[in-house]
């Protein structure tokens, strides 16, 4: 079953702050963000898996809430280069090397 | 290091004709994974290869799709005959198959069926 994001869609100023959040209807053993810009591919973000920990890097980062099944990415302090669609997929098992399912994206707007 | 190659980049041609899409993984990357993607919306797995076996090939439309990975590197995924519903991006991802898990997409093939 697919993952179902929100926001479809935010437009912000550049310095503004952006949650985006992915929750599942079934059990997930693991979540991964993507940014994907126009024509191009999706470009690997972060992994989380089961046990509610929380990544980050520089001012991208990402919790994951196993009770809840969702899962929210958190953009601080906005830049130009965050513009495109983010796309969350999950995997349910740990068979280590399973196919995605993604959600339908959504899509950040960064204006100056 | 390469990233993930698949070629053609583009690819237009009319309904009912045969049309291949090429993948080379990453270096070392056991795991491979064709997905489709269609406007607006987020990739859908086709097939995942571990090796040289098709390990997951239930959401393959079998009637019409084919995929092979010969030696257990490249990959060749096939439409034959196209339908224009089948106007999509066509992208090739691998994986070490790890826990982990991390995926690294390709830049895809565009198909245009007219």
């Amino acid at each position: 079953q697919q993952p179902v994001q929100s926001p479809q869609a935010v437009i912000l100023r550049e310095g503004e702050d952006a949650v985006i959040n992915c929750s599942s209807s079934k059990a997930l053993y693991s979540v991964h963000w993507y940014r994907q810009k126009h024509g191009e591919a999706p470009v690997f973000l972060m992994i989380l898996l089961k046990g509610g920990e929380q990544k980050g890097h520089d001012k991208i980062s990402a919790s994951f809430n196993e009770k809840k099944q969702q899962s929210s990415l958190y953009l601080t302090a906005s830049q130009l280069s965050y513009s495109g669609t983010y796309f969350c997929g999950t995997a349910y098992s740990g068979g280590g090397a399973d196919g995605l399912t993604f959600g339908k994206g959504t899509h950040l707007i960064i204006q100056p | 290091e390469a990233g993930v190659v698949q070629s053609p980049r583009y690819k237009i041609i009319e309904k009912k004709q045969p049309v291949a899409f090429w993948c080379n993984p990453i270096s070392g990357h056991n795991t491979l994974y064709w997905y489709r993607q269609n406007l607006g919306q987020g990739p859908e797995l086709l097939i995942r290869y571990e090796n040289e076996e098709a390990v997951d090939d239930s959401q393959l439309p079998k009637d019409r799709f084919s995929a092979e990975r010969l030696k257990g590197v490249d990959s060749t995924l096939k439409i034959q005959p196209a339908e224009l519903g089948d106007s999509a991006v066509y992208l090739c991802a691998s994986s070490l198959g790890s826990r982990t898990n991390e995926q690294f997409f390709g830049p895809g093939t565009r198909l245009t069926v007219l």
